[in-house]
């Protein structure tokens, strides 16, 4: 099993939309939760963090936790062209970061 | 301030050779993680360093090794190279990486192996 699963790509939505990005992590000891943009050709970019159960929202992005289930999430509202990128789940656990595969998001003009 | 500067950008080695990679944290940061970026295997952790102390390690083969020094910044080392280790090469920093704290992610070093 991996240690974060992201649901497989890529995410087609229309300028406007709203794009939601899930992630199952299988280590219950992880306490810190992020979301990575990362743009073609670009190193990664931190967009949120989030490390207690419910709702974080930072303007257009919301971030879910639930470490019962082991899930995490990140919504996209009003998802503009300028979001079209690979979104990173990572989770940390004793000084390690990991990630998962990344999903692929574009937004149609 | 500066941010995380990796160098070389670029690099290309033939296979058996050994290669090492720097990465300068940004001021005043002292944990160094570095990671490998490939398309079919994406980002995967190799070592993360404190205060010249590795505190965690991926599952890398003993051919990929790094040190940190007194003024945090880190090298990696990949001796006797094969055509898989072709790859972006991530060096991040953060304070302390606890919990909490965001790693900031340097340019990268791509690394071509022929």
């Amino acid at each position: 099993q991996k240690e974060v699963e992201q649901n497989s790509g890529p995410l087609s939505v229309p300028e406007g939309a709203i794009a939601s990005l899930n992630c199952t992590y299988s280590d219950r000891g992880s306490q810190s939760f992020f979301w990575y943009r990362q743009y073609s050709g670009k190193s990664p970019e931190l967009i949120m963090s989030i490390y207690s159960n419910g709702d974080k929202e930072d303007g257009r992005f919301t971030a879910q936790l639930n470490k019962a289930s082991q899930y995490v999430s990140l919504l996209i509202r009003d998802s503009q062209p300028s979001d079209s990128a690979t979104y990173l789940c990572a989770v940390m656990t004793d000084y390690k970061l990991s990630f998962g595969a990344g999903t692929t998001v574009t937004v149609r003009a | 301030k500066a941010g995380v500067t990796q160098t070389p950008r670029y690099l290309i080695k033939t296979r058996g050779q050994q290669v090492t990679l720097s990465c300068s944290p940004i001021s005043g940061h002292r944990s160094v993680s570095w990671y490998q970026q490939t398309p079919g295997q994406g980002l995967q952790f190799l070592f993360e360093y404190f205060s010249e102390t590795q505190r965690n390690k991926g599952n890398f083969p003993g051919r990929f090794s790094g040190r940190q020094f007194s003024n945090s910044r880190s090298e990696m080392n990949v001796s006797t190279l094969e055509l898989g280790d072709s790859a972006l090469y991530l060096c991040a920093s953060s304070l302390n990486l606890l919990g909490s704290e965001k790693l900031f992610f340097g340019s990268g070093t791509q690394l071509s192996v022929l």
